[in-house]
């Protein structure tokens, strides 16, 4: 069973602070890897995408890949009030099937 | 351009009764997917599509679960007889083949009672 796994939260940062979240994932089959934000009662909607390792940057994210210890990350810079959602990471193979989703982390922005 | 369509938003039924949804895709994905996203749960596949065919229903529970895609657009997600551990919510998605980014529908919110 492909499994992704997140720290659940909630994972608390004052405004304006960088926040990291952190996914692993148990399949070395996969290529491609996702970030998803989703406020309370509406659906995820996609952040960003990253397929090879290292770094990825758009705007305010980055998102960091090492396939070698099955590890993605996201880093949120200057923290707003409005980034308080869950962030569901979700990982998928060469072949764009088997979409797994981990069980998100809650991120809580504090004024 | 339109994004995913759902219908209905929102379902309350009984146990043993039947209940379908309806999701139409943003043009031009090929692909179409449909989750079941339990509260305090990330979202579970349930099926995949490419155009009208079946590329990942490994976590269909296929006794009470159907699903289709006619003419390659949108599809219907069935339940029948649902139980309650069926309350959840019942996400649409769709992309491209490549690249495969993902974009949700408003999702159902059933509740089985």
């Amino acid at each position: 069973q492909k499994e992704v796994e997140q720290n659940s939260g909630p994972l608390s940062v004052p405004e304006g602070a960088i926040a990291s979240l952190n996914c692993t994932y148990s399949d070395r089959g996969s290529q491609s890897f996702f970030w998803y934000r989703q406020y309370s009662g509406k659906s995820p909607e996609l952040i960003m995408f990253i397929y090879s390792n290292g770094d990825k940057e758009d705007g305010r994210f980055t998102a960091q890949l090492n396939k070698a210890s099955q590890y993605v990350s996201l880093l949120i810079r200057d923290s707003q009030p409005s980034d308080s959602a869950t962030y569901l990471c979700a990982v998928n193979d060469n072949y764009g099937q088997n979409f797994v989703f981990g069980p998100g982390t809650r991120l809580s922005v504090l004024p | 351009e339109a994004g995913v369509a759902q219908s209905p938003r929102y379902k309350i039924i009984e146990k043993r009764q039947s209940v379908a949804f309806w999701c139409n895709p943003i043009s031009g994905h090929a692909t179409l997917y449909w989750y079941q996203q339990i509260l305090g749960q990330g979202p579970k596949l349930l099926i995949q599509f490419q155009n009208n065919g079946v590329v990942d229903d490994s976590q269909l529970p296929k006794d009470r679960f159907s699903a289709e895609r006619l003419k390659g657009v949108d599809s219907t997600l069935k339940i029948q007889p649902a139980k309650l551990e069926d309350s959840a919510v019942y996400l649409c998605a769709s992309s491209k083949i490549v690249p495969n980014e993902q974009f949700f529908g408003p999702g159902t919110r059933l509740t089985v009672l």
